[in-house]
């Protein structure tokens, strides 16, 4: 099956600042890639996605970017709020399956 | 709000309880997930739901039994748990066979086994 690590665990940085977060997966054959936002007492909630076929996607602030070759994809956030507080996880699907690999968090902390 | 509903919100059961989960979503989506998320771990999934049958159960013990008596409605029914299986429970649906398949979550039912 699908393996997909995460990093860093825990990211702090300041306010205005960019945030990145790296994920690795191992099946060739996954070609969907989530990226979604949990905060404390909620589930998680889809933030971007990206398809196997693009190699970049942004919406505002946020932005995702997929190399296939090298089988990794990563989260970019920039000017940084305290609202971005949180824990973002990774996700890879495979292809025509409905199960979602998860990577396993990193805890955001943007400190005013 | 995501439009998936859980409830109880919050659940202390003993080991020698019978308790249920209720999962119910208002997407018209046709897939239904049940995920265990423990600190520090990868989300776990447990089961899968297309149109009301299972395609998944990922090895989970018995002592979880799911139902889906519609595409709306995902129960998991709880006995004999042990500390362990205290965690966050989350549901999802999806409208499956539909390109990227985006899932959503519910608030997750918090459960404490003692």
């Amino acid at each position: 099956g699908e393996n997909v690590e995460q990093h860093p665990s825990t990211l702090s940085v300041q306010e205005g600042d960019s945030a990145v977060i790296k994920c690795t997966y191992s099946d060739s054959a996954s070609n969907y890639f989530p990226w979604y936002k949990q905060e404390l007492g909620k589930g998680p909630q889809l933030i971007i996605d990206i398809r196997s076929n693009v190699g970049e996607k942004k919406d505002q602030r946020i932005a995702v970017t997929l190399n296939k070759t090298a089988k990794h994809f990563s989260l970019h956030i920039t000017e940084t709020q305290p609202e971005d507080s949180a824990v973002y996880f990774c996700a890879a699907r495979l292809y025509n399956f409905n199960k979602f690999y998860f990577g396993s968090g990193t805890k955001l902390n943007v400190k005013p | 709000e995501t439009g998936v509903t859980q409830t109880p919100r919050h659940l202390v059961m003993g080991m020698t309880n019978k308790k249920s989960l209720k999962c119910e979503q208002h997407l018209g989506h046709n897939a239904m997930y049940w995920y265990k998320q423990s600190a520090k771990k990868p989300l776990e999934l447990m089961f899968v739901y297309n149109f009301k049958e299972q395609t998944e159960n990922n090895s989970v013990p018995s002592r979880f039994s799911p139902e889906c008596p519609n595409s709306s409605h995902l129960f998991l029914h709880l006995h004999t748990l042990q500390p362990e299986d205290s965690a966050l429970y989350l549901c999802a649906s999806s409208q499956a066979n539909r390109g990227k398949n985006e899932q959503f979550f519910g608030p997750g039912t918090r459960l404490t086994v003692l």
